[in-house]
C-alpha cells in the first residue's frame, strides 16, 4: 500500500551521540517530507526531498532520499537536548487529487544530558 | 504574525454530545486539513478541503463532519457517532491545493477528552 514505515519507533541516546531514523516505502515515492514535533507541541515542517539520491543538510541534520526513491533517512550529528521530540516522514497520497499526505508513525527521540 | 489558530486548547465532552473544534488561518492558504493524533499512531487524516465549499473524506472520517464556508475557517464537528473521540486534534493548511507537495503548517492543536 501507500504506507510509510518508520524505524525505530523509539530511540534513546546520550547527549552528543548521533541519531538516525529511517523511512521506508514498498512503492516509489515522488517526494518525502520530514516534520518534527516537540513534546506537547505541533508538527513543524523541516524539509522536502524530491530527487533521487538527494542529500540536504540543515546544521546538524542531514536528510537523504534513496536512489530508488523508496526510502529516506534523517541523521542528527551530536544530538542535543533540544533535538528531543518525534520525527515524522510523510509521503504524497497518490489517490484522489493528490491533495494530502500520508504520515509515518514517527520516531520518538529522547536525549539524556 | 500569520498562522493557524485552534480553539479551544482543551475540550471536554459528555457522552452523546456533539462538539465543534475551531480552526482559523490568516495565511491566505487554499487548503486546510484535520488530523487526529493518538499515542504511537502518528497523524491520521480526517477531512481536507482544497477550496472553499468543497471537502473530501480522509482515512478516518466516520463520526466527524466539516464545513468550509470561508477560506479562513475549517471547523470540525465531532459527533456522538464517534465512539472513541479522546485524542489530540490538529488542523493544518497549505498554500496550494496540492497539499501533498507543499509544506503543511499546523495549529497548536485541541485535546479532546470524554467526561
Amino acid at each position: 500500500g501507500q504506507q510509510v514505515m518508520q524505524i525505530p519507533q523509539y530511540q534513546h541516546v546520550q547527549e552528543g551521540e548521533d541519531f538516525t531514523t529511517y523511512c521506508n516505502s514498498s512503492t516509489t515515492l515522488s517526494n518525502i517530507q520530514w516534520y518534527k514535533q516537540r513534546p506537547g507541541g505541533h508538527p513543524v515542517f523541516l524539509i522536502q526531498l524530491v530527487k533521487s539520491g538527494e542529500v540536504k543538510k540543515q546544521k546538524r541534520l542531514t536528510f537523504q532520499f534513496g536512489e530508488a526513491k523508496k526510502n529516506s533517512s534523517l541523521h542528527i550529528t551530536a544530538t542535543q537536548t533540544t533535538d528531543v521530540g518525534t520525527y515524522f516522514c510523510a509521503r504524497l497520497n497518490y489517490g484522489g487529487s493528490q491533495g494530502n499526505l500520508i504520515f509515518g508513525k514517527g520516531t520518538k527521540l529522547s536525549v539524556k544530558p | 504574525d500569520g498562522g493557524i489558530t485552534q480553539s479551544p486548547k482543551y475540550l471536554f465532552r459528555k457522552e452523546g454530545q456533539n462538539v465543534t473544534l475551531s480552526c482559523e488561518q490568516n495565511l491566505n492558504h487554499d487548503a486546510m486539513y484535520w488530523y487526529r493524533q493518538d499515542p504511537g499512531q502518528g497523524l491520521r487524516l480526517i477531512y481536507y478541503s482544497q477550496i472553499v465549499n468543497d471537502f473530501q473524506k480522509g482515512d478516518i472520517a466516520e463520526g466527524y463532519s466539516v464545513s468550509r464556508e470561508k477560506k479562513e475557517s475549517f471547523p470540525l464537528t465531532v459527533t456522538s457517532a464517534q465512539k472513541n473521540p479522546t485524542a489530540f486534534y490538529l488542523c493544518a493548511s497549505t498554500r496550494g491545493g496540492t497539499g501533498g507537495r507543499q509544506p503543511q503548517h499546523f495549529g497548536d492543536g485541541t485535546r479532546l477528552s470524554i467526561l
